[in-house]
């Protein structure tokens, strides 16, 4: 059964950089896939942050492109997201999901809830 | 901002039909890119429904089914039960953002 679950701290003062981590059990992320970032800010919908493929290969989202870092460690089965120069606008729910390019999401991680708050 | 607009709310009371729009453009669903659907519970993360415009994951009730033509898909769900209230979101690629895109979202609620 594949499982997602994102780790990282929830409070991040405003210019700081969010850091997040999601894990990934009962799938190898080096099998295939691309791995993604979502968010959802409180009261509104789903929007795409970013993927990255097994190999490193990156796709992201061209409004948050230029503050957004996402990478993989297959050795320990997790992908990454760092989005910096965080604003009260990036407060968000963030989940990280199995997705298929250009395709779908099939499996999601519970999410976490990020404040920006100094 | 989402680019695949959808109805705010749909209503109906149980066992009745309800069907949610989703309208794109010619950059993402007109351009033949797949039309997924999921659906959100209150507090929980989004459940693939719907994948590649009409085919539904295992577990997931015949009640449900989705259709796409032109630059629009629709959901629609019949039989329609309490459980059901949820909010539903479809989601598809655009060349020109080049990137996956949400729709805005429907609350359905069950009279």
């Amino acid at each position: 059964q594949v499982q997602l679950q994102e780790s990282g701290p929830r409070l991040v003062k405003p210019s700081e950089t969010l850091s997040l981590t999601c894990t990934v059990s009962g799938y190898s992320i080096s099998s295939g896939y691309y791995w993604g970032w979502i968010r959802q800010s409180p009261g509104k919908g789903l929007e795409w942050i970013g993927s990255i493929h097994y190999s490193g290969s990156t796709y992201f989202n061209p409004s948050l492109k230029s503050r957004l870092t996402i990478s993989v460690d297959t050795s320990k089965n997790q992908f990454s997201l760092k989005l910096n120069s965080m604003t009260a606008a990036d407060a968000a729910v963030y989940s990280c999901a199995r997705g298929r390019w250009l395709q779908y999401f099939d499996h999601w991680g519970q999410g976490t809830l990020v404040t920006v708050s100094s | 901002q989402s680019v695949l607009t959808q109805p705010p709310s749909v209503s109906a009371a149980p066992g009745q039909r309800v069907a949610i729009s989703c309208t794109g453009s010619s950059s993402n669903i007109g351009a033949g890119y797949d039309v997924q659907w999921y659906q959100q519970l209150p507090g929980t993360a989004p459940k693939l429904l719907i994948y590649d415009n009409t085919n539904r994951p295992s577990g997931v009730p015949d009640r449900f089914s989705g259709s796409k033509s032109g630059t629009s898909a629709s959901l629609a769900i019949t039989g329609l039960q309490a459980e059901d209230e949820a909010d539903y979101y479809c989601q598809s690629y655009d060349s020109r953002l080049t990137g996956y895109v949400f729709g805005t979202g429907t609350r359905v609620t069950v009279l």
